[in-house]
C-alpha cells in the first residue's frame, strides 16, 4: 500500500491562508472519516491538530481546519503565523484496518 | 501530567532483536488503544503497529514492512506498551514513537519524545 499523496511543499505569507491536500484511494480512506493531520516541528514529536476529518483537539487553534471530498482530504491554515512553519502529515484508517500516512508537506512562512 | 516515555532504543546489529517500552502516566492506560510509529532520518512518519484496549480484545495490526518480525503488546497493570523487534534490518533504523489513540479513530493525541534505534554492523 503506497503512501497518501501530499505536495512536498507549500508556502504563504503571514496572514494568508494555505491548503494542503492529501489524496488516496477509496481503500486508503476505508469508508470511514478517520483522517487525521499532524504538525511536526524539527526535532520534535508530531502533534495532532485535526482528527476525524475536521475535529480539532482541545487547545488547537481554530485557524486549523480540515475537510474531505471523495478521496482527497484537505488541511487549511488561515491567518498564517511564523510558528506554523513545520512539516504536516495526513493519516488515514484503511479498509484493511491499518493506518497510512502521507509523505509530508513542508510549510514555509515567507 | 499526561505523558508517554519511550525507552529501549540503541545500536543493534542486523538480524538481532530489541524490545522497546512505552511507559504511560497521567491517564488510565487500559482504556486506550496504543500505537507505535517511526521516522527514519530525514524521512516522513510511518505507522508501525497498534494494539486495541482490553475492551476491544487487545487486537493488533501491523504495517506490511514489519509484519511477522515485530510484535506489539501491553501490560495494563504496569501502564506499559511494548514493541518486540526481531530480525532487524538496516531499514528499521529510525526514531520510534509511541502514542495514544484517544478516540479509537486514528486520533493519536499524546506522543512520547521518541527513542532512536540504529541497525548497523
Amino acid at each position: 500500500q503506497s503512501a497518501l499523496t501530499q505536495p512536498a511543499s507549500v508556502s504563504g505569507s503571514p496572514g494568508q491562508s494555505i491548503t494542503v491536500s492529501c489524496t488516496g484511494t477509496s481503500s486508503d480512506f476505508g469508508g470511514y472519516n478517520y483522517v487525521s493531520w499532524f504538525q511536526q516541528h524539527p526535532g520534535k514529536a508530531p502533534k495532532l491538530i485535526i482528527y476525524e476529518v475536521s475535529n480539532r483537539p482541545s487547545g488547537v487553534s481554530n485557524r486549523f481546519s480540515g475537510s474531505k471530498s471523495g478521496n482527497t482530504a484537505s488541511l487549511t491554515i488561515s491567518g498564517l503565523q511564523a510558528e506554523d512553519e513545520a512539516d504536516y502529515y495526513c493519516s488515514s484508517y484503511t479498509t484493511s484496518s491499518t493506518l497510512i500516512f502521507g509523505g509530508g508537506t513542508k510549510l514555509t512562512v515567507l | 501530567e499526561v505523558q508517554l516515555v519511550e525507552s529501549g532504543g540503541g545500536l543493534v546489529q542486523p538480524g538481532r532483536s530489541l524490545r522497546l517500552s512505552c511507559t504511560a502516566s497521567g491517564f488510565t492506560f487500559g482504556d486506550y488503544a496504543m500505537g507505535w510509529f517511526r521516522q527514519a532520518p530525514g524521512k516522513g512518519l510511518e505507522w508501525v503497529a497498534f494494539i486495541r484496549s482490553k475492551d476491544y480484545g487487545e487486537s493488533t495490526k501491523y504495517a506490511a514492512s514489519v509484519k511477522g518480525r515485530f510484535t506489539i503488546s501491553r501490560d495494563d497493570s504496569k501502564s506499559i506498551a511494548y514493541l518486540q523487534m526481531n530480525s532487524l534490518k538496516t531499514d528499521d533504523t529510525a526514531v520510534y514513537y509511541c502514542s495514544r489513540d484517544f478516540a479509537r479513530s486514528n486520533a493519536f493525541d499524546i506522543w512520547g519524545q521518541g527513542t532512536m534505534v540504529t541497525v548497523s554492523s
